[in-house]
Parts: structure tokens; sequence; C-alpha cells
């Protein structure tokens, strides 16, 4: 099983849709959690942090439930731009560091 | 504040030589992180260094791959002989602490092997 598992893409939306991503991790060490979005050929871009008590930045809804080890991301009114690659990503201390990304699922968002 | 800095862009090398690949973090932040990244593939961690010291190189393959941060200067992440296969993109990351602080990327760099 792979330490950080996303959701399989392509997701096709329409402009104004609302869209879900789900990411889990398996090693309960982990302790850091964010969402990146990449476009192609270019740096990945942080895109917010994660935390038990969820965070929103503008149409973007972030949640993590330890628990279920557990991470989603929410996107609001869904925007041309909003195309591109998203992230997950967990940082874990099990004796040392490591930061693993998911493989990544591809959002296309069409007019 | 200048972002995270990478050079060259772009590099291409012979089967043999060698590749030194350079990361300047953003101001402030004294955490480095290589990645690399093959095409249609997601990020692969390497190494994680702090100022002269590695923390975590779990992720860097044992033989002709080694990373640096000198107490001056960039960290340096040098692969020797290169082969095809080390073809990729190779991102850094830095960040102003440990574990649970965000990771900023500078813009990589394309290494090809030819």
């Amino acid at each position: 099983r792979k330490e950080v598992e996303q959701d399989p893409g392509p997701f096709n939306v329409p402009e104004g849709a609302t869209v879900a991503f789900n990411c889990t991790y398996s090693n309960s060490a982990s302790q850091s959690f964010f969402w990146y979005r990449q476009d192609c050929r270019k740096e990945p871009k942080l895109l917010m942090s994660v935390y038990s008590s969820g965070n929103e930045d503008g149409r973007f809804t972030a949640q993590l439930n330890r628990a279920s080890q557990y991470i989603s991301l929410l996107i609001r009114d869904s925007k041309l731009s909003d195309s591109a690659t998203y992230l997950c990503v967990v940082n874990m201390d099990t004796g040392g560091f490591k930061t693993i990304f998911g493989a990544g699922t591809r959002l296309f968002v069409k007019a | 504040n200048a972002g995270v800095m990478q050079n060259p862009r772009h590099l291409v090398r012979r089967r043999g030589q060698e590749a030194r690949l350079r990361c300047s973090p953003m101001k402030g932040h004294s955490h480095v992180y290589w990645y690399r990244q093959l095409p249609e593939e997601g990020l692969k961690f390497m190494v994680y260094l702090q100022k002269e010291n590695i923390i975590d190189e779990s992720g860097m393959p044992k033989e002709r791959f080694s990373a640096e941060f000198p107490k001056e200067g960039p960290s340096i992440l040098r692969i020797q002989q290169v082969v095809r296969g080390d073809s990729a993109a190779y991102f850094c990351a830095s960040s102003p602490g440990y574990l649970s602080y965000e990771q900023y990327f500078g813009p990589g760099t394309r290494l090809t092997v030819t």
C-alpha cells in the first residue's frame, strides 16, 4: 500500500462546479499535511496547510481527519484557472524526516 | 523577498559527465529539500539538509548522488557519471523550520542526459 494515496484522475468538470479531492495516508507518525497545485512542467505551489479544525481560503476548503487518516480538498465555483494537478503532501517523523507527495489528481475545468 | 532560486534552469549532459545543480533558499530559510520528478510521475523526496548537515538522505540513490548545504553559498546536488535514467526535473524547496512548516519550491532544473 502506498504511504499517500489520492483519488485517481482526471476530473473533468464544468465551470462553476464544486469538486472534492480525497487523500489517505497510512503512517500514523504523519504530523503535518498540505495541499499543493502543480501546473504542467512547473514547480508545485503551496495551496494551503490542512488542520484538524479545517481551514478555508476563499473557494478552497481543506479538512483533516486523523482518526480515519484522511485529508480532503473542496473547490467551490470552479474556474478555468483551477485546471492543474493537485498534490496531497504529508510530513512524517519516523525516526528520520520524510516528506511524501501523493501522485496527484488532475483537474480539468471546462467552459 | 526573493523566492527559492535554482540554476541552471536547463542542463544538458552527456552520459558519464557530472551534473551540478544549485539551490538558494528563500531569505530566512535554513532548511532545504531536494526532489526528483520523472516525466509523467510524482515528486520523490531525495534529501533534507540544514546548514552544513544532512538530516535525512533516505531518498537519495546510494551511488553517484550527493548533496551539500555549506555554511556560505547555495545548496548543491551533484550527480556523477550521469546516465540516461537521471533525466528528470529536479526541484529544490526551502522552509524556515522542520515538519510543520510549509515548503516553498524553486522553478526546478531540467536535466537531460544525451
